[in-house]
């Protein structure tokens, strides 16, 4: 079964260092997505990504992050100067199309700790 | 603004008792409903949703979901539980007034003992 891929599992960096999370998409699929969740906390979104651009982001989603979709199967997820408070797990997610009944299928998740 | 609620922080059961988590949501107009299950270490899993038609949504591992139009409620169920099922459960809606993301609810967690 097509399955949404994400690299690393864990990531451990210091604060103000740049990470960049990976994720490989289902390959048919067409609308990407990242959300977070904080240890204990609810799964947030953070951004939709359609035809190489930002469909829609959230108040996470300031300057200190970007998504790009370098080639035709990576899509990753930027975070500049990365703080404590960004430390949380990052689920990629895709599905097939942007229709309201679609469900979206998710990674494996990246914990991301910053020290 | 659309909103999911799951009462429960943690549901308890017995293995091969029925086990029901509850969800609650507020949108506005007909409601795209999901439930995921969340595995330790694991990815989100999607189980079931509902879009339109019976009341009464069939997923994967055995789980069902009811949905109440007049309760505004979609909770998730299953007739018997097993251990294996002790995960914690995500109720989510579609976001239609934008572009279509999920809005999660705090998720339950579900333990089911031998």
């Amino acid at each position: 079964e097509p399955e949404v891929t994400q690299t690393p599992s864990h990531q451990v960096t210091q604060m103000g260092q740049e990470v960049i999370l990976r994720c490989v998409p289902i390959s048919n699929h067409l609308y990407f997505y990242w959300y977070r969740q904080i240890l204990g906390q609810k799964v947030e979104f953070l951004v939709s990504f359609y035809n190489n651009e930002i469909s829609e982001k959230s108040e996470i989603f300031d300057d200190q992050f970007s998504v790009e979709r370098p080639d035709g199967s990576n899509f990753t997820l930027k975070i500049r100067s990365t703080k404590l408070e960004d430390s949380a797990m990052y689920f990629c997610a895709s599905s097939e199309n942007g229709r309201g009944n679609t469900e979206a299928f998710f990674g494996q998740g990246t914990r991301l700790t910053v020290v | 603004a659309q909103s999911v609620a799951q009462p429960e922080d943690q549901v308890n059961v017995a293995e091969g008792n029925p086990l029901t988590v509850k969800c609650t949501y507020s949108v506005s107009g007909n409601p795209y409903l999901f439930w995921y299950v969340q595995y330790p270490n694991r990815g989100l899993q999607f189980l079931l949703k509902y879009i339109t038609g019976d009341n009464l949504v069939k997923g994967s591992y055995g789980f069902e979901a009811e949905f109440n139009k007049s309760q505004t409620s979609f909770h998730l169920k299953k007739p018997s539980a097993l251990v294996s099922d002790s995960a914690l459960y995500f109720c989510a809606v579609r976001d239609t007034g934008g572009y279509n993301k999920l809005i999660f609810g705090a998720g339950t967690r579900l333990a089911v003992h031998p």
